[in-house]
């Protein structure tokens, strides 16, 4: 089945303890991109990355990195969590050249929160 | 840059009645146009998109959209109302490789 993963799906974490999402993709997409859904604001765009080793910054990255060393892999770190990072994530991938026709596959998201 | 305005968080509606949820965009080039459905606890889903070609695009479930450029707007229709139908309701554009999306309406059907 074409899907995205994400793990976990649900994480409490204490402020400053690194942590790492996880996504997954096998769907041989070039395209993927991380979002945070919260509440009023809809989804906003944290990084995305064109292809292997290509990432590029959203338009709420701070606090965030992400790594491409492999096509079906797109991890989203976050090196020192604060409070302000609870939110819900989701992780999207698409065909290269084609995200704005093919529309986007989501993740099914993880809800972290941060205490 | 582009946008994206959903009027209405919340829109109520009778199980059989018709369905209109709306999505104005702006975009400095002409742009794609999505609507994505996410149920609770679940990732977002494409409903239907518009890209070129014909404006009223039909799409899953029902559901079927017209892409009114005078009016830069992309409502989001379905005839009859299910229960199943349910869920929160995302707009979206993307005229480059960004995606923007809407704050979302969140449909209530009401038996």
């Amino acid at each position: 089945e074409a899907q995205v993963t994400q793990n976990p799906r649900y994480l409490i974490t204490v402020t400053g303890k690194k942590l790492t999402v996880t996504c997954s993709q096998n769907m041989n997409h070039e395209y993927m991109s991380w979002y945070r859904q919260d509440p009023g604001l809809g989804l906003r765009q944290i990084y995305y990355s064109m292809n292997v080793e290509v990432t590029d910054k959203g338009d709420v990255p701070e606090g965030y990195k992400v790594s491409r060393k492999e096509k079906r892999n797109f991890p989203l770190i976050l090196e020192s969590p604060s409070p302000n990072q609870t939110s819900l994530y989701f992780c999207a991938s698409s065909p290269r050249g084609d995200e704005k026709s093919y529309g986007y596959t989501f993740g099914s998201g993880t809800r972290l929160t941060v205490v | 840059a582009q946008s994206v305005t959903q009027l209405g968080s919340h829109v109520s509606v009778s199980e059989g009645a018709l369905v209109l949820l709306r999505c104005n965009y702006s975009s400095s080039v002409p742009p794609y146009l999505f609507w994505y459905v996410q149920y609770p606890n679940q990732g977002l889903q494409l409903l239907l998109k518009y890209t070129t070609g014909a404006t009223l695009v039909k799409g899953i479930n029902g559901f079927e959209a017209e892409f009114k450029k005078s009016e830069t707007s992309f409502h989001l229709t379905k005839p009859s109302a299910h229960m199943s139908d349910a869920a929160e309701y995302f707009c979206a554009v993307t005229p480059y490789q960004k995606v923007t999306f809407g704050t979302g309406t969140k449909l209530q059907v009401i038996p």
